[in-house]
């Protein structure tokens, strides 16, 4: 069974400094995506990893997938108070029906504090 | 851009009532699912749907559950006998493939409220 974890799962940071958020997983899977989510709201995609060694940035966070460790990072770079959200990260398992599934961790709560 | 639609947005219901929750995907989507969050926790899978058939589904997803595409457009999720442990975020998400690149789109969610 696919198991996701996350951490730190609560995170408090200054403006302007920058911090990691990890992700590892237990069993293959070469598709890992991160989520960003608002109080209340619905799942905002952030980036879709489908290989090996894939990076990918948006702005003041940059992600990246190591499949044979297992190990997607989420990257802060000088965070600002905007940033503040939960952060999924949810790895796809493959189904009978040939669809997949997303299995997601416990998520990371992000503070940035002025 | 075309989204997923959910409604209702929040719905509130006694225990052991039936609910109905909406969703209509992506129009040229092909794969449908369902998530739940409890308050405060992670999200979880329900169930996944395609062409008119349960793909696979979870160990939450009882009988008590049931997924249905009526008329082309619109895929339900029917709680037939509500629980007060069924209070959570309902996330309906849709795919246009189902393998290497089916990312899922989800729509905004609706909160049940079980009293």
């Amino acid at each position: 069974e696919l198991k996701v974890e996350q951490n730190p799962l609560f995170l408090s940071m200054q403006e302007g400094k920058n911090y990691t958020i990890y992700c590892n997983y237990s069993t293959t899977s070469d598709r890992l995506y991160w989520y960003r989510q608002d109080p209340g709201k619905s799942l905002e995609s952030l980036f879709v990893l489908l290989s090996n060694g894939a990076v990918k940035q948006e702005g003041r966070l940059m992600a990246s997938l190591d499949t044979k460790a297992r190990l997607s990072t989420l990257h802060i770079t000088a965070a600002v108070h905007d940033l503040s959200a939960t952060y999924f990260c949810a790895v796809a398992a493959a189904t009978q029906g040939g669809s997949e599934k997303l299995v997601f961790g416990k998520g990371t709560k992000l503070t940035v504090n002025p | 851009e075309p989204e997923v639609t959910q409604t209702p947005s929040h719905q509130v219901t006694q225990m052991g009532q039936e609910v109905i929750l909406r969703c209509v995907p992506i129009s040229n989507h092909l794969y449908f699912y369902w998530y739940r969050q409890i308050l405060g926790q992670k999200v979880e899978f329900l169930v996944s749907f395609y062409n008119n058939e349960i793909s696979e589904k979870s160990e939450i997803f009882d009988d008590q559950f049931s997924v249905e595409r009526p008329d082309g457009s619109n895929f339900t999720l029917k709680i037939r006998s509500t629980k007060l442990e069924d209070s959570a975020m309902y996330f309906c998400a849709s795919s246009l493939l189902g393998g290497e690149v089916g990312e899922q789109f989800f729509g905004p969610g609706t909160r049940l409220t079980v009293l």
